[in-house]
This record gives structure tokens, C-alpha cells and sequence, in this order.
């Protein structure tokens, strides 16, 4: 297992804009999921991608992967107030533990 | 996806009592099941690694005497804190495996007054 370092610490913005966070590992990975946790509650999974994808959609959720540079991006598209959590990511290697980084905050505004 | 049930939600003890908590999957059976802790504003930490049938993994630092770990079924682990002192107040949250995600329960908020 590995730790991913999410990339802005904290992003505000408008309710319709897009939201746009990034997420770097060090070594090879299997896969790699992002997940949301709103304050004082558990996480949600919201989407994994596969080392040999390179984008994946979910919603107004969109999800690319780099190998080549080890870092993965999310993009929520017309945000929503809603949106407002903490999004961590998880590098998978095939080892059972997830292990989070920081997270990026994000403050959507109405 | 699936769901993983944590009780109770949130729980107020005295110092030097030690309180329970339960983590269920509800619909699929989890050999192993994860202990996290969170402090405000901060990360996740993963404290323990609980493997149903045999004595939990824990991280460097995890004091296995205070943070007691039994997985005794496919779909039940519980940590226990025992003589929780007013440093333990935190949120614990715990997931399960369902490979290859990961899904998380709701946290319980644990205040040691």
C-alpha cells in the first residue's frame, strides 16, 4: 500500500463552476480510488479507475490517470453546494490497506 | 455498492470507562476489516488491521493494549477502548473490503469528558 498526496490543500469556489483536484503516488500501481467524506461523517467511494484506463466518468465525476507521471485527477463538473467535502485518494498495489493522504477541501459557495 | 454499518454513531463516556465499538457488513462477508482515526481537520490515520480469525495488525505507534480488536465473525469487528482518557476523544471510523474497494462506515464520534 501506498499514500497518494492530494494537490490543492483547500479550493473554493463558485456553485456551477468546475472543480478540478489532483493526486500524486510514487510507485506503481493497480488501481486507484477517490472518495469523498463530508464533515463528521464516514468516506463514500466514489470511483475507481484501473491502471490501464486512462479516464473514467461517474456522473458530472470525471477521472484520469497518468502512469506515466503517477498522478490522477478529479473533476467535478457544475459544482454544487452539496459537492462541499474532503476528496482523499488511494493508490492500490495489491496490498489490503488503504492508506490516505491529506485530502483536498472543498468549499463550494452558492 | 456495500454497505458497512458503524454503531453507535457517537458515544459520551467518562474517563477510565472503556466503550465498544461495532463495525457490520451488511451485505457481504469481509475476512478483513480496517480501524481508522481522525482528528479534527486531519487525515485518516489507519491504526489496525483486523483479520477475522485471528489476532489484529497493528500500526507502529498503536497501543494494542488500549485499542482492542476482535473480529470475530465475516461480518462483525469491534474496537473497544479501555480506560479512555480525555486524548482518546476522537473519530473512529472503520471500513471493510470488498476487493478491490474499500467501503467505510459513518464514524463514531467518541467525547471522553
Amino acid at each position: 500500500s501506498q499514500q497518494g498526496e492530494e494537490d490543492p490543500q483547500a479550493l473554493s469556489i463558485q456553485e456551477g463552476e468546475n472543480a478540478t483536484m489532483n493526486c500524486s503516488y510514487k510507485t506503481s500501481i493497480n488501481n486507484l480510488q477517490w472518495y469523498r467524506q463530508n464533515s463528521g461523517r464516514g468516506l463514500v467511494h466514489l470511483i475507481l479507475i484501473r491502471s490501464n484506463e486512462r479516464e473514467k466518468h461517474s456522473g458530472r465525476l470525471r477521472v484520469t490517470l497518468d502512469t506515466s507521471k503517477k498522478s490522477s485527477s478529479l473533476l467535478i463538473t457544475a459544482s454544487r453546494a452539496a459537492d462541499t467535502a474532503s476528496y482523499f485518494c488511494a493508490p492500490g498495489t495489491g496490498g489490503f490497506k488503504t492508506i490516505f493522504g491529506a485530502g483536498t477541501r472543498l468549499f463550494v459557495k452558492a | 455498492g456495500a454497505v458497512v454499518s458503524q454503531h453507535p454513531s457517537w458515544v459520551i463516556c467518562k474517563s477510565g470507562t472503556s466503550v465498544k465499538i461495532e463495525c457490520r457488513s451488511l451485505d457481504f462477508q469481509a475476512t478483513t476489516m480496517f480501524w481508522y482515526r481522525q482528528f479534527p481537520k486531519q487525515s485518516l490515520m489507519l491504526m489496525a488491521t483486523s483479520n477475522e480469525g485471528s489476532k489484529a495488525t497493528y500500526e507502529q505507534g498503536v497501543e494494542k493494549d488500549k485499542f482492542l480488536i476482535n473480529h470475530a465473525s465475516l461480518t462483525l469487528s469491534t474496537l473497544t477502548v479501555t480506560s479512555a482518557h480525555p486524548e482518546d476523544s476522537s473519530f473512529y471510523i472503520c471500513s471493510a473490503r470488498d476487493s478491490p474497494e474499500a467501503f467505510f462506515g459513518q464514524g463514531t464520534r467518541l467525547t471522553v469528558v
